[in-house]
């Protein structure tokens, strides 16, 4: 069955290192989609990407860093810059970027930082 | 003031009760979309709609563009039902605007 693959997970990482999250989907979708949830608050894009080798920053992609270099995966790296990497993160891809297809989500990481 | 605003916050509702959950937002939109998200995190689309009323199962959503507000309801709710239900628009940019959550509890 096709979807996303979100892994790991549960991430515990010590503070200062950088972490990378994985999203891999076999949906054929030229959009892809990095969330994070904080609680009580709704999600907050970090980045997406169109197409493969582009990808563009969201509301909130300081101290995030993604890479597109294939079209079925799109990894997330928490990088040391990020203040407050506590969060959970979900990834999502769409058909078509700039229209309101549908989204399929991944079942998130939950990173905790300590 | 959040561009998509969800209410109530939190509702605790018996098994069997009717349930709404709404929705107002104060952009404009090219579609409105309902999610539920279980304890595990995973997000799952239940409905997108740009206009009317859609029905899947036990779940309705119907949406009032000139009101900007969209209703979902859950009718003869289960213990099963119980999530958080989010709801999300599509921009003028064609990104997605998330509500908050409502965080649903159907006791048994």
């Amino acid at each position: 069955d096709g979807g996303i693959t979100q892994s790991p997970k549960y991430l515990f990482r010590k503070e200062g290192q950088n972490v990378t999250l994985s999203c891999e989907q076999n949906l054929n979708h030229d959009a892809m989609y990095w969330y994070r949830q904080d609680p009580g608050q709704g999600l907050r894009l970090i980045y997406y990407s169109q197409i493969v080798n582009d990808f563009q920053k969201g509301d909130i992609a300081e101290g995030y860093s993604v890479s597109r270099e294939k079209k079925e995966s799109f990894p997330l790296t928490v990088t040391s810059a990020q203040k407050n990497p506590t969060a959970f993160y979900l990834c999502a891809s769409s058909i078509q970027g700039a229209i309101a297809y549908g989204y399929t989500f991944g079942s998130g990481t939950r990173l905790t930082v300590v | 003031k959040n561009e998509v605003e969800q209410s109530p916050q939190n509702l605790t509702a018996q098994e069997g009760e009717f349930i709404t959950i709404n929705c107002s937002y104060s952009v404009g939109i090219s579609a409105l979309h309902w999610l539920q998200q279980h304890p595990g995190g995973g997000i799952v689309s239940l409905f997108m709609l740009s206009s009317g009323k859609k029905k899947h199962g036990r779940l309705i959503a119907t949406i009032n563009i000139q009101e900007k507000h969209s209703s979902l309801h859950i009718t003869a709710s289960h213990p099963r039902d119980s999530a958080v239900y989010i709801c999300a628009v599509t921009g003028s940019n064609y990104q997605l605007i998330w509500g908050a959550g409502t965080k649903l509890i159907i006791k048994p």
